[in-house]
């Protein structure tokens, strides 16, 4: 196993459209995080969970986005009708439970034009 | 809830020179301490971490960061940068009384350049 993966790499949508982007964690880890970061800034919490359920939102997390991990294994964020604002990297993390490190795939980068 | 605050946004040393990050948290009790390097386009790497013990923490690539209880400090050093550290620099915090442990608070960064 190579570490996390996130697909694709990059994606350019127009406004209003829907994406999707799909984690891959590793492959033990049975916890999973989105993050989200944008030019600048550094990465903020979106998202947790544990096996496949959705234990932790954060208030950034607005009804336009949703995550699933429908098998406890790799996880999907969707954001729906797309605004400029949504621009930004999109970052999938993992862990073990115990663990005190969480491992980053190297992002989505989220362009609405 | 904890915050993070990196007050260098930019910051350029020569080859060779050392190096201090700064970071300052607020957090009520002793949370877990994080430094991550990001290059161009790329993930986070974990440098180091803090839980608990000697405050003296060492981390990869010969980076090496100092917790101070007393002033909420966590800033990270090296004696010697290389021009391969040339990257952003993210202090984060977590704390250890929520389900995850890693769900982490990220301060805004710290671009590092290295004049040859």
């Amino acid at each position: 196993d190579t570490g996390v993966s996130q697909n694709p790499r990059h994606k350019i949508t127009k406004r209003g459209q829907n994406v999707t982007f799909r984690c891959d964690p590793i492959s033990e880890h049975n916890r999973l995080y989105w993050y989200r970061q944008t030019l600048g800034q550094g990465p903020e919490f979106l998202t947790y969970f544990q096996n496949e359920a959705q234990l932790e939102k954060s208030r950034l997390l607005s009804d336009r986005f949703s995550a699933e991990r429908p098998k406890g294994s790799f996880s999907t964020l969707e954001i729906q009708r797309t605004e400029q604002g949504d621009s930004a990297m999109y970052l999938c993390a993992s862990s073990s439970q115990g663990d005190t490190e969480a491992f980053f795939g190297q992002g989505t980068r989220l362009t609405v034009v | 809830a904890q915050s993070v605050t990196q007050p260098d946004i930019h910051i350029t040393v020569s080859e060779g020179a050392s190096l201090e990050l700064r970071c300052n948290y607020s957090y009520g009790a002793t949370p877990y301490l994080f430094w991550y390097v990001q290059s161009p386009g790329q993930g986070l790497q974990l440098l180091l971490k803090y839980f608990s013990g000697d405050t003296l923490v060492q981390g990869i690539k010969g980076f090496e960061a100092e917790f101070k209880r007393s002033q909420s400090s966590f800033n990270l050093r090296k004696p010697s940068v290389h021009w391969s550290d040339a990257a952003e620099y993210f202090c984060a915090v977590g704390t250890p009384y929520n389900n995850a442990g890693n769900m982490l608070t990220f301060g805004g960064g710290t671009r590092l350049m290295v004049k040859p």
